[in-house]
């Protein structure tokens, strides 16, 4: 079985400052991890994937990842926060060897901006 | 955007009645899913569809039945409404598999 937990259920940035959001999981096989951005009454929307390949992965909205095999991690960073970053964001893990229907979403993190 | 209409949007109704809600799609994507969002569970799967008439349960399936008769349409009924399904409801789709688009939600109050 996979698991994910995002670290801090509410974290607030300065606009302009950096944004990093943790995610840890656990997988018994190698992973595919995900990041999802939900704006307020909203559906989610993805933001970015690893699946193979390169370790750091870049998505929409100048977000970026990093899978790190060795800390079961896959953080979510922003070098400038935007007032328009506000929004929850979930990080989400699929075993390699299975289908999407295994997409296991972790309990978000909700990114306040602060002007 | 990508078009994925829910609806109803927003339902209050009382235990023991059946619900339907309603995913439409125009995109012509292959897979459909159905979530349930609920505060510090994250979105937890019901049920998804690979194809017209094909669907399969997720970790949540119980009390929930779907239907697939054409490829837009996605219906997810609760046979008979419990206090315990008030969620929000969230429907995907995906042509490759992993879920993409979302539609904005049916917020379900099961009094």
């Amino acid at each position: 079985a996979q698991s994910v937990t995002q670290l801090g259920s509410h974290v607030s940035v300065s606009e302009g400052a950096l944004v990093l959001l943790r995610c840890n999981y656990s997988s018994s096989v190698p992973p595919y991890l995900f990041w999802y951005v939900q704006y307020p009454n909203q559906g989610l929307q993805l933001l970015l994937k690893y699946t193979t390949g390169a370790t750091l992965v870049k998505g929409i909205n100048g977000f970026e990842a990093e899978f790190k095999k060795s800390e079961t991690s896959f953080h979510l960073t922003k070098p400038s926060a935007h007032m328009s970053d506000a929004a929850e964001y979930f990080c989400a893990v699929r075993p390699s060897n299975f289908g999407n229907e295994k997409l296991t979403f972790g309990t978000g993190t909700r990114l306040t901006i602060i002007p | 955007d990508a078009g994925i209409t829910q609806s109803p949007r927003h339902k209050v109704t009382e235990t023991g009645t059946p619900v339907t809600l309603r995913c439409h799609q125009t995109e012509n994507h292959r897979y459909m899913y159905w979530y349930r969002q609920d505060p510090g569970h994250g979105l937890r799967l019901i049920h998804y569809s690979y194809g017209v008439k094909d669907t399969d349960k997720g970790e949540v399936s119980d009390g929930y039945s779907v239907s697939r008769s054409k490829t837009e349409d996605f219906l997810l009924t609760l046979e008979s409404a419990t206090s315990s399904q008030t969620s929000v409801y969230f429907c995907a789709i995906s042509e490759e598999g992993i879920p993409q688009h979302f539609g904005d939600g049916t917020r379900l109050s099961i009094l």
